[in-house]
């Protein structure tokens, strides 16, 4: 049974940096084929693909975004992370991580209930 | 970017009708098209893959299809529990995008 389940600092103030932590499991990152996704939806809005990070540590960043994003995996914990800097009111929104259907460029077949984020002063 | 435009925005329908929701590609995406359910404070879930591929333990009526860079997400014999906001996504190249979203009401 494939699982994930996202989380992070729920409230944090504009230019700090947001980390954002999925734990999974039912698969493994270390696997052929095998990829994590990070999307965002603020509130009532559509949905915003972010990164992604593959078995072999292969990154696609979402080029409106990717000067400030970082993914990064821990296979031996089951964990994916995404760090996002100098946040703005803008990035205020539920995250999703998913993982990505192999061989796919970005099929989710398994999203985590998401983890709601607020950026305010 | 590949753009995604889903229509319509909303659409109300009753139970045991049947509906159509469109997404239109702005280049060929070669049937990579995904079919998303999200329903109200919770994740949004994959109902068809490679525009006509239903997912496991997807109802049979819930179907993909699609003519040259149009696809459509049929939903046949609609269902109480159909009530949701459906997206579109291609997943043929980077980045990956969504349609703006399609909201389902049952009357």
């Amino acid at each position: 049974q494939v699982t994930l389940k996202e989380s992070g600092p729920g409230i944090l103030q504009p230019s700090q940096t947001l980390s954002l932590t999925c734990t999974f499991s039912g698969f493994s990152l270390s696997t052929y084929g095998m990829g994590v996704g990070w999307i965002r939806q603020p509130s009532g809005k559509g949905l915003e693909w972010l990164a992604n990070i593959w078995w072999d540590d292969d990154k696609y960043y979402n080029p409106s975004l990717k000067n400030r994003l970082t993914i990064s995996k821990d296979t031996s914990n089951n964990q994916a992370f995404l760090k996002i800097t100098n946040v703005d009111t803008a990035d205020t929104a539920t995250y999703y991580c998913a993982r990505i259907a192999s061989t796919t460029v970005a099929l989710f077949d398994y999203w985590g209930q998401g983890v709601m984020v607020t950026v305010s002063s | 970017d590949i753009q995604m435009t889903q229509s319509p925005a909303s659409l109300s329908a009753s139970l045991g009708e049947t509906v159509t929701i469109e997404c239109l590609a702005s280049e060929d995406i070669y049937s990579n098209l995904a079919w998303y359910q999200q329903k109200p404070g919770k994740s949004p879930q994959l109902l068809i893959y490679d525009a006509s591929s239903l997912q496991d333990g997807v109802p049979s009526r819930f179907s993909g299809s699609e003519s040259g860079t149009q696809y459509s997400l049929e939903i046949n014999s609609l269902q109480s529990e159909d009530a949701a906001t459906y997206f579109c996504q291609q997943h043929h190249d980077y980045p990956p995008t969504f349609g703006g979203g399609t909201k389902l009401e049952l009357k």
